[in-house]
């Protein structure tokens, strides 16, 4: 079935450093690719997304790369921040469907040190 | 605020007793969706709705999950005879669909989290 893998769960990084987290995804018909920050207590915020007809997509200090090809993509933090420390998600879903339902990853934990 | 609310943001039950929950999403919205969210996992699929219409239900549905939304705005989402298992946050999120092509991003709630004992 669908299944999206994301790697690492735990990540932990001194300030201003860069952080780089994974996922790859199982369902070659997904053609979206949202990513959220969720803190505690908070629902999941989406930060960025990317659709399937490009292969990258900056907004400030956060990038996404697509790789369509091996079925990954991966989300950039440079200069990282202590505002940064949230639990990320990335997620998959088939835009042209009619549900659009999100598949998820199991998260990963960013920690930045100041 | 013009964002998706949630009410309540915690419930907390005894096992057997039936529960409810709401979601109002963004205004004009006609796409809403309700995941569950157990601790240290990523939010899962349970049901979508298109305007009043339910659209696909997850095998994580049991018959004891029903979800309405009678006039396409806001959505309920009830649990009868819960169970412990039960416990988790409970996220509805909403997005603008615009036909079969259109991407969808999903804006999320703050979450009900449900505590059964």
């Amino acid at each position: 079935g669908e299944n999206v893998e994301q790697h690492p769960s735990t990540l932990s990084v001194q300030e201003g450093d860069s952080a780089v987290i994974k996922c790859t995804y199982s369902d070659s018909a997904s053609n979206y690719f949202p990513w959220y920050k969720q803190e505690l207590g908070k629902g999941p915020q989406l930060i960025i997304d990317i659709r399937s007809n490009v292969g990258e997509k900056k907004d400030q200090r956060i990038a996404v790369t697509l790789n369509k090809t091996a079925k990954h993509f991966s989300l950039h933090i440079t200069e990282t921040q202590p505002e940064d420390s949230a639990v990320y998600f990335c997620a998959a879903t088939r835009g042209s469907s009619n549900t659009g339902k999100l598949i998820f990853g199991q998260g990963t934990t960013l920690q930045v040190k100041p | 605020d013009t964002g998706v609310s949630q009410n309540p943001r915690h419930k907390i039950t005894k096992r057997g007793q039936n529960v409810t929950f709401r979601c109002d999403p963004i205004s004009e919205h006609n796409r809403l969706y309700w995941y569950r969210q157990t601790l240290g996992q990523g939010p899962e699929f349970l049901t979508y709705f298109q305007n009043e219409a339910q659209l696909e239900k997850s095998r994580l549905l049991s018959d004891r999950f029903s979800a309405e939304r009678p006039k396409g705005s806001f959505s309920t989402l009830e649990i009868q005879r819960t169970e412990q298992g039960d416990s988790a946050m409970y996220l509805c999120a909403s997005s603008l669909g615009q036909g079969v092509s259109s991407y969808n991003e999903q804006f999320f709630g703050p979450g009900t989290r449900l505590t059964v004992l």
